[in-house]
């Protein structure tokens, strides 16, 4: 069946560093893909999504493009912040609607 | 606002006994999902309804059921409660089709004892 897979955590990162959390997939067809943020104490909520092999899901600083030759929708941020300290998870929507989820990444920012 | 409402934040059950589980969205959703949440493990669909009535099975169902006899409504069953069930249980809905956002609830937090 599909499936998502994500890098392991928890990531430790100093203030202003460069992320990168790894997120491939497995599906037939073409799902959508989307990365979910949950902060501590909160429910999870989307953060960005692309559609379409070659889209760039963008927000709060945050990118990821749908690479459909690789299989990989990775989330990346130039410069991160204290507040950025969340569990992040990638996600899938196959064709009928169901939405997979992977293990989830958890980040922690340091000042 | 998109709101989805889980009836507890904590529940404690015995072992054995059967559990109920709601959830309530309020934005006319077709479809709507139950996950639990384990650390290490992320979200594991445990069922996935498509309309009233409609449901099919996740990736994790034994030992679950559910029900969805109206739109806004979906119900987890644990049909007798095992230790193992204890966990962060998550309801979300969003409208029909693979390119739209899932609006989640804050979860509830069962132990079973």
């Amino acid at each position: 069946g599909d499936s998502v897979t994500q890098m392991e955590g928890p990531v430790t990162l100093s203030e202003e560093a460069f992320l990168t959390i790894n997120c491939t997939y497995t599906a037939t067809g073409y799902p959508s893909l989307f990365w979910y943020v949950q902060y501590p104490g909160e429910g999870l909520q989307l953060l960005l999504k692309a559609t379409k092999a070659d889209d760039k899901g963008s927000n709060k600083g945050f990118e990821a493009t749908y690479r459909k030759e690789t299989t990989s929708f990775h989330l990346e941020k130039g410069s991160v912040q204290v507040s950025d300290s969340a569990v992040y998870f990638c996600a899938l929507s196959d064709r009928v609607g169901k939405l997979i989820f992977g293990q989830g990444t958890e980040l922690s920012v340091k000042p | 606002d998109v709101k989805v409402t889980q009836s507890s934040r904590y529940l404690v059950k015995r072992t054995g006994e059967k559990v109920f589980l709601e959830c309530v969205q309020d934005m006319d959703h077709e479809n709507m999902f139950w996950y639990r949440q384990d650390p290490g493990l992320g979200l594991r669909l445990i069922y996935f309804s498509y309309d009233v009535k409609m449901k099919e099975k996740g990736d994790i169902p034994e030992g679950y059921s559910v029900s969805r006899e109206k739109k806004e409504r979906f119900s987890l069953i644990l049909e007798s409660a095992s230790t193992n069930q204890t966990s962060m249980y998550l309801c979300a809905s969003r409208l029909q089709g693979a390119k739209t956002e899932a609006f989640f609830g804050q979860g509830t937090r069962l132990t079973v004892v």
